[in-house]
């Protein structure tokens, strides 16, 4: 079954502590995106990549960190976590050819509570 | 920048009845994708229903099809025979098919389905 992963789905943390979310697609897609969802703010893109050892930085990308060092691959990292950063993050991927459609595929989220 | 506006924040139907949930959008980019997402209680994010700015045909996916008024600049999702499933929030997005590829959510809007 074609999928977005991630892990955990939810995650209760205290101020200072790195962790990780995981996000793992099997379809094969070059573009990888993170994004937060906040009440009153809608969804924003934190984190994107085109492919392998390509990312750059989205409309929020401040407190957090991202590698692609393998195509399926697009691991979230807080190195310091902070309340403010206590959301609903989502990983979402696409391919990149084929014309306009490329769809985006959502994970199905990580609930973040950072104490 | 591009700009979604949902200017609906909830609405009620009732079970096998039809319904239109509006959606404007404003960009100066002349390619752009135009996206349906549920989102249902559980929080997941599904992809619904997709629409090339230059495509001449209005889409549809079962269901759901998207009233594209590009001189409007429009993109209403319409649910024909609704169902006590369709009950959740939907956003309508705008992805820019240059850079980034972020895709720009609305504020959504609360479908409840009657029985």
């Amino acid at each position: 079954e074609a999928q977005v992963t991630q892990n955990p789905r939810y995650l209760i943390t205290v101020t200072g502590k790195k962790l990780t979310v995981t996000c793992s697609q099997n379809m094969n897609h070059e573009y990888m995106s993170w994004y937060r969802q906040d009440p009153g703010l809608g969804l924003r893109q934190i984190y994107y990549s085109m492919n392998v050892e390509v990312t750059d930085k989205g409309d929020v990308p401040e407190g957090y960190k991202v590698s692609r060092k393998e195509k399926r691959n697009f691991p979230l990292i807080l190195e310091s976590p902070s309340p403010n950063q206590t959301s609903l993050y989502f990983c979402a991927s696409s391919p990149l050819a084929g014309g306009g459609k490329n769809i985006q595929y959502f994970g199905a989220g990580t609930r973040l509570s950072v104490l | 920048a591009q700009k979604i506006t949902q200017t609906q924040p909830g609405m009620f139907v009732q079970e096998k009845e039809a319904v239109t949930l509006d959606c404007t959008y404003d960009t100066s980019d002349q390619s752009y994708g135009l996206f349906w997402y549920k989102q249902p209680s559980s929080g997941e994010m599904i992809f619904l229903i997709y629409q090339g700015s230059y495509d001449e045909q209005n889409a549809t996916e079962g269901r759901y099809s998207l009233n594209f008024q590009k001189a409007r600049k429009s993109a209403n999702l319409v649910i024909s025979a609704s169902q006590l499933g369709d009950s959740a929030m939907y956003f309508c997005a705008m992805r820019d098919d240059t850079g980034r590829r972020a895709l720009t959510f609305g504020s959504g809007t609360r479908l409840q389905v009657q029985p």
